[in-house]
């Protein structure tokens, strides 16, 4: 298909891992990114990861990367409140373009 | 460092006015983008710039929409006439880079057209 695709919906007790999935479509994207958007605001810049990785850590995130498969996902641990919010992953494709995903919103309950 | 900044952060217009959009990266940023994000989707790119050309417009709407990089630093974007579904929030964006790296976003402008 020609969309990146996420699920819409994620919802995670406060303390518990959330894992947010998402599926690209180009095999020679060189760059895959997560982006955070809290309500009213711009994206912001997550974490990326080289095409030439399958696991990049920083912090309480994770992403791991299955290039034949297409698919990357972000693994936040110890999940907080303050982690609600859209999460978007990204492809770049030529000239550095981005091909985003619809988002998939993280509610994170008490 | 200051972040990429936008104004007007919110605007209301009625179907076939006008409305014009500014962006201001990061300094020292090449390229600059303008995304358009309707309610519940993604980012969708309308044009890159690079310094002050156009790298890519091929998903811009140039019967109505334009944009303007002069002197590769602040752009603007504008639409003209409105239409109900360019109700979004337009984000702009920019990296350091030409080729490959992270885009850095801007807070938005979130326009209703009524």
């Amino acid at each position: 298909g020609e969309d990146v695709e996420q699920s819409l919906f994620l919802s995670v007790r406060e303390g518990d891992s959330s894992v947010i999935n998402c599926t690209y479509t180009d095999s020679s994207s060189t760059y895959l990114y997560w982006y955070k958007q809290e309500p009213g605001a711009g994206l912001q810049l997550l974490t990326y990861i080289f095409s030439n990785m399958d696991m990049k850590q920083d912090q309480r995130l994770t992403v791991l990367l299955n290039k034949k498969d297409k698919h990357l996902s972000l693994r936040i641990a110890d999940t907080q409140t303050g982690d609600s919010a859209i999460y978007f992953c990204a492809e770049s494709i030529r000239n550095n373009d981005m091909r985003f995903g619809a988002g998939t919103r993280l509610t994170v309950k008490p | 460092e200051a972040g990429v900044a936008q104004s007007p952060r919110y605007k209301i217009i009625e179907k076939r006015q006008s409305v014009a959009f500014w962006c201001n990266p990061i300094s020292g940023h090449a390229t600059l983008y303008w995304y358009q994000q309707i309610l519940g989707q993604g980012p969708k790119l309308l044009i890159q710039f690079q310094n002050n050309g156009v790298v890519d417009d091929s998903q811009l709407p140039k019967d109505r929409f334009s944009a303007e990089r002069l002197k590769g630093v602040d752009s603007t974007l504008k639409i003209q006439p409105a239409k109900l579904e360019d109700s979004a929030v337009y984000l702009c964006a920019s990296s350091p880079g030409t080729s490959g790296g992270a885009q850095y976003f801007g807070p938005g402008t979130r326009l209703t057209v009524l």
